[in-house]
């Protein structure tokens, strides 16, 4: 099972501020996905992203694969209290898909 | 449109009792999942079905039992219930795997005490 690290576990910022957070691996994806969950609900997919070097924007969200396929990012342009959420990346291969721990973020308005 | 419905939302259970979560969906989705979710620890795959008649274990299914009688739905039955088990239960169906896109219910909370 590919292990994802997801860094950092915790981020609390004012609105207005950027911020990036990274979901990272030792092995190669052969897709990653994104995903936000709002406390009392499940997790919703924000995007997936398959070719190395791949950008996807979503209005003020940012979503990179790297070269390699080893590692993603999210940035967040003027983050809004509305982004407040835990975010989650689940990637893997042919074995299985996985969730990484999730970076908990608060934006304080 | 419902999506993937999960009861119960709450539910306290004492050690040693026995209950089963339910999980239905309404899009006609081949492939159904249980996670839990535990503080810090992400969502942990419990066991997954490709389509009725066919479930197979993930990575923490010790504890737990599945059947998938219908597409429909893809109950997860916890035998004598432990503390190990407090967690939040959420149930998800995809119509492909791998990549496919999740799509998730609104969670159990279970406390067993």
């Amino acid at each position: 099972t590919q292990l994802l690290e997801q860094s950092p576990q915790f981020l609390s910022i004012q609105e207005g501020e950027n911020l990036t957070v990274y979901c990272n691996s030792s092995s190669v994806f052969s897709s990653l996905q994104w995903y936000r969950q709002e406390p009392g609900e499940g997790p919703v997919l924000l995007v997936t992203v398959v070719t190395g070097g791949e950008v996807k924007k979503l209005k003020r969200l940012t979503f990179q694969f790297g070269d390699a396929r080893k590692d993603s990012s999210l940035h967040i342009t003027a983050a809004q209290p509305g982004d407040t959420g835990l975010y989650l990346c689940r990637g893997g291969g042919a074995d299985g898909l996985t969730f990484g721990k999730g970076t908990h973020l608060i934006i304080q308005p | 449109n419902a999506g993937v419905t999960q009861t119960p939302k709450f539910r306290i259970l004492k050690i040693g009792q026995s209950m089963t979560l339910q999980c239905t969906q309404d899009m006609n989705h081949n492939y159904m999942y249980w996670y839990r979710q535990d503080p810090g620890m992400g969502l942990k795959l419990i066991y997954y079905s490709v389509g009725a008649g066919i479930t197979d274990k993930g990575e923490v299914p010790n504890g737990y039992n599945v059947s998938r009688s219908t597409t429909e739905d893809f109950p997860l039955r916890l035998e004598l219930a432990a503390p190990s088990q407090t967690s939040v239960y959420f149930c998800a169906s995809s119509k492909r795997r791998g990549a496919g896109e999740l799509f998730f219910g609104e969670g159990s909370r279970l406390t067993v005490l």
